[in-house]
């Protein structure tokens, strides 16, 4: 596609609730990116994939977050048992190959109420 | 200290005036360093990278490098109203994990009509 694709846009979950987002890469894109942004934040890394292998997941913040990305083209980040602290913007960005700039995704955004 | 600082403002100028946006970093060997607009609701964008000392212009926006004081800036020039937005300021540390982009909180600007 023309951009990275996220979805669903908005997600309002219960706590305790699993959700899953999904994100669309810039097609060819080999680099997958997941960021959380809290507001008034800036984007905090959390998990990078070139094609399908998770190189880094050092960002994630607890064993509840999962991604995966098993065809290297479409991703999903998985939160199990959703908290309050965990509500915040899920930004997904994909790069042609490692070195250039990311493009991102429009966000989901996650409210655990 | 954060690794990448930026003052979150507000910084205010009227239509027309240069605007003045300052980021430090505190990864001596950082080689990459990147500006993104972030609109109130939407994703960041990429607006400009620069990867050595000195300027690079495009348009009416310049990003300065000062590689000895760790410095990186963005200056704005003619400043439209539809320039407000928050600008945030990501580097690509040095070492094993240079695929990742740290961000700062960001600086909210308002260009004033």
């Amino acid at each position: 596609g023309a951009g990275v694709s996220q979805s669903p846009r908005y997600k309002v979950a219960k706590r305790g609730q699993d959700v899953a987002l999904r994100c669309d890469p810039i097609s060819g894109h080999v680099s997958l990116f997941w960021y959380q942004q809290a507001l008034g934040q800036g984007p905090e890394f959390l998990t990078y994939f070139q094609n399908e292998a998770q190189l880094d997941k050092s960002g994630l913040p607890s064993d509840r977050f999962f991604a995966e990305r098993p065809e290297g083209s479409v991703s999903t980040l998985k939160i199990q048992r959703t908290q309050q602290e965990d509500s915040a913007v899920y930004l997904c960005a994909s790069s042609l190959r490692q070195g250039l700039g990311y493009t991102f995704g429009s966000g989901t955004r996650l409210t655990v109420v | 200290q954060k690794e990448v600082e930026q003052n979150s403002g507000p910084l205010s100028v009227p239509e027309g005036a240069i605007a003045s946006l300052n980021c430090t970093y505190s990864d001596r060997g950082s080689q990459s360093f990147f500006w993104y607009r972030q609109y109130s609701g939407k994703s960041p964008e990429l607006i400009m990278f620069i990867y050595s000392n000195g300027d690079k212009e495009d348009g009416r926006f310049t990003a300065q490098l000062n590689k000895a004081s760790q410095y990186v800036s963005l200056l704005i020039r003619d400043s439209q109203p539809s320039d407000s937005a928050t600008y945030l300021c990501a580097v690509k540390l040095s070492g094993g994990s240079n695929y990742k982009l740290t961000f700062g909180k960001g600086t909210l600007l308002t260009v004033n009509p």
